[in-house]
């Protein structure tokens, strides 16, 4: 059975600092994985999506990483803002024709000013 | 991208009632999802719904409790049966755009259970 786990459950920074979120997967054999951004009480907001064949996927200030052997992603956020305040959740997709999501617990970002 | 709406968007309910919830999305799409999340926990996946068929359930979940009609390509609706407090959640629907792979999500229910 997959498990997803995301570590830290919570962080704070300044406005400025580099983010680091982790997300760590137990069953190696995933199709994709999936970042998402929820605001409280909100919908889920897709971030970026690395398929299982790729090692990295950009957009703007959003870089996030994949190594499928060891489980793991990271997801990068320069130059953090007050409004990059969310929870970040992380989500793999068993396979191509397995549409079930599994989710990591999130981690609670705090940006400072 | 899909944009999907769903209704209502919050509601206090008493024990023991029901509630449905619909889920409109904005192109057709072959199968939509229904996820709950209970207070400060992850998403977890309620059912599948297709359109034509019986929604499938993952373990935990039961039809009586969760009934799923599906009647179009856009258009689902979630009932959340005999509510308890325990049913207190933030339920969200979703669907995978064939071709993209990407899975996009509804706003959410915000459904509080006194």
């Amino acid at each position: 059975k997959q498990e997803v786990t995301q570590i830290p459950a919570a962080l704070s920074v300044p406005e400025g600092e580099n983010l680091v979120l982790n997300c760590s997967f137990t069953d190696s054999a995933i199709y994709n994985l999936q970042w998402f951004r929820q605001d409280p009480g909100k919908g889920l907001t897709s971030l970026l999506l690395i398929q299982s064949s790729q090692r990295e996927q950009t957009s703007g200030r959003l870089n996030a990483s994949l190594d499928k052997s060891s489980g793991r992603s990271t997801l990068y956020i320069a130059a953090s803002q007050p409004g990059d305040s969310a929870t970040y959740l992380c989500a793999v997709r068993p396979s191509a024709a397995g549409n079930k999501l599994t989710f990591g617990g999130g981690t609670r970002v705090l940006v400072k000013p | 991208s899909a944009v999907i709406s769903q209704k209502p968007s919050r509601d206090i309910c008493q024990r023991g009632t029901s509630l449905t919830i619909q889920c409109q999305v904005d192109s057709q799409v072959t199968m939509m999802f229904w996820y709950r999340q209970q207070p400060g926990q992850s998403l977890t996946l309620i059912a599948t719904a297709n359109q034509g068929s019986e929604a499938t359930y993952e373990s935990g979940f039961v039809i009586d409790k969760f009934p799923i009609s599906r009647p179009n390509l856009t258009f689902s609706t979630l009932t959340v049966s005999n509510m308890s407090p325990e049913d207190s959640s933030i339920y969200l629907c979703s669907v995978s755009l064939g071709g993209t792979d990407t899975q996009y999500f509804g706003p959410g229910t915000r459904l509080t259970v006194l």
